[in-house]
């Protein structure tokens, strides 16, 4: 157990809906990232929080949306779903601003 | 623009023999990397990481070599053992960004 805690680890939902994904970070970590990893595309950054603010943006789409909230916990939102948006999604904390993430076992979503 | 490539999609060793896996980034401005291990149906691990201002670090049955000049990095694992049957991603990042851009990846199979 890495101690990242993602929910649920596996979704199926049908095109054009909305789905929520869950992280809480590792006890004592105030960065959360958010990576998309599928077969042709490989591990790609989303999005950063610290500490609740948005630090960085990677290749997110705009029906992608992240927050993290007080306690530390992120949600990840992803809207009007496509096909291709089927993926492992993870979640990574770290401690202050250094680089040594720690992953969850990441959320399998199928959009059919 | 960023990326971090392998050089072999596979790489199949017996058991006991040295492991290297490769990773080749182009950007130039990079200064810290990370090997990281992924098991199936798992998120990735943190193996070992090295600043650019190292040459080599050493872990537990692991090395990391950075070559700067030809921007290459490698991951040596020695008396490979089927445990460490996986794919490994090299990821790299800048100087102040929180992002690390993966390869992408190189599976590993460690043949009894």
């Amino acid at each position: 157990d890495s101690g990242v805690t993602q929910t649920p680890k596996h979704l199926i939902t049908a095109t054009g809906q909305r789905v929520t994904l869950r992280c809480s970070p590792r006890s004592g970590d105030l960065s959360v990232y958010w990576y998309q990893q599928s077969l042709d595309q490989g591990l790609q950054f989303l999005i950063h929080y610290y500490n609740g603010e948005e630090r960085a943006k990677g290749n997110i789409l705009e029906r992608f949306s992240a927050q993290q909230f007080p306690d530390l916990h992120s949600e990840l939102n992803l809207s009007s779903l496509e096909l291709g948006d089927s993926a492992l999604y993870f979640c990574a904390s770290g401690y202050q601003m250094d680089y040594g993430y720690t992953f969850g076992s990441g959320t399998r979503l199928t959009v059919v | 623009g960023e990326s971090v490539g392998l050089h072999l999609p596979t790489l199949s060793v017996q058991e006991g023999d040295n492991s290297i896996i490769n990773c080749a980034y182009s950007n130039s401005a990079s200064d810290y990397f990370i090997w990281y291990k992924q098991e199936s149906g798992k998120g990735p691990q943190f193996i070992i990481d090295i600043r650019s201002n190292m040459d080599k670090r050493q872990g537990q049955r692991v090395t990391v070599l950075l070559n700067k000049t030809v921007k290459h990095l490698s991951l040596q694992i020695a008396a490979t053992q089927p445990g460490d049957s996986a794919v490994y991603f090299c990821a790299e990042s800048q100087g102040g960004s929180e992002k690390l851009v993966f390869g992408k990846g190189t599976k590993l199979t460690v043949n009894p």
